[in-house]
């Protein structure tokens, strides 16, 4: 069974310092896409950042950047110069490049607080 | 705005009943997706319809259903409900049925609150 794992219950950063949320995820699938997605008190989802698995080079969306480590079936998201609006649930999620359903799966999220 | 419709934002309702959740996705998308996040259960799959055909089935619950229109704007449909069905609903659009490919876009969700 494909699952996503995010160890991490709660992270707290220090305003403009750099944190990494850690992802790990398990699938027998070679070619596949992995997602930081970003939930706000608001509670709308708003994606962060996207990986295609056949791609080595990591991915970078401004300030975030993502540490893709495909034999080790990892997948980190780092936050540098951390800002108040950052604070928010991220959760990893993944979802196989072919197959018969091509659903998101979703880790149990990492509550991210930012400490002014 | 994400372009992804959900009405009604909020419901209450008694135990018992029966709620129809709406989503309008984005324009030009052809996939939706269900998801429902409660406190103890996260984020879990229910049902993905692709132009109108059901596409795949998650964790979804005998007396939930669910079915995507001709316009292509979905409702799922929860009957005889309980306390514990009282979450957050999402839904989510993507232009193919490979979401992945494309990427996915969220509504802002429908919170169901079963009283």
């Amino acid at each position: 069974a494909q699952t996503v794992t995010q160890s991490q219950p709660e992270m707290s950063v220090q305003e403009a310092e750099t944190v990494t949320l850690s992802c790990t995820y398990d699938t027998s699938e070679s070619d596949y896409y992995l997602f930081w997605y970003k939930q706000p008190p608001s509670r709308q989802m708003i994606l962060v950042i996207r990986q295609e698995a056949y791609k080595q080079q990591n991915a970078t969306e401004n300030r975030f950047s993502v540490n893709f480590q495909k034999a080790a079936k990892s997948f980190s998201l780092k936050i540098s110069d951390s800002q108040l609006g950052d604070a928010a649930m991220y959760f990893c999620a993944y979802t196989p490049r072919g197959g018969a359903t091509n659903k998101l799966i979703f880790g149990t999220g990492t509550l991210l607080a930012v400490q002014p | 705005d994400s372009g992804v419709t959900q009405t009604p934002k909020h419901l209450i309702t008694a135990t018992g009943q029966r709620v129809t959740l709406r989503c309008s996705p984005r324009s030009g998308d052809l996939s939706v997706y269900w998801y429902q996040q409660s406190l103890d259960q996260g984020l879990q799959f229910l049902i993905q319809y692709y132009n109108g055909e059901e596409r795949a089935k998650g964790n979804i619950l005998e007396r939930f259903s669910a079915q995507q229109f001709p316009d292509l704007h979905s409702e799922l449909n929860l009957s005889s409900l309980e306390l514990g069905d009282s979450a957050l609903y999402f839904c989510a659009s993507s232009l193919s049925a490979a979401g992945g490919i494309y990427g996915y876009t969220f509504g802002s969700g429908t919170r169901l609150t079963v009283v």
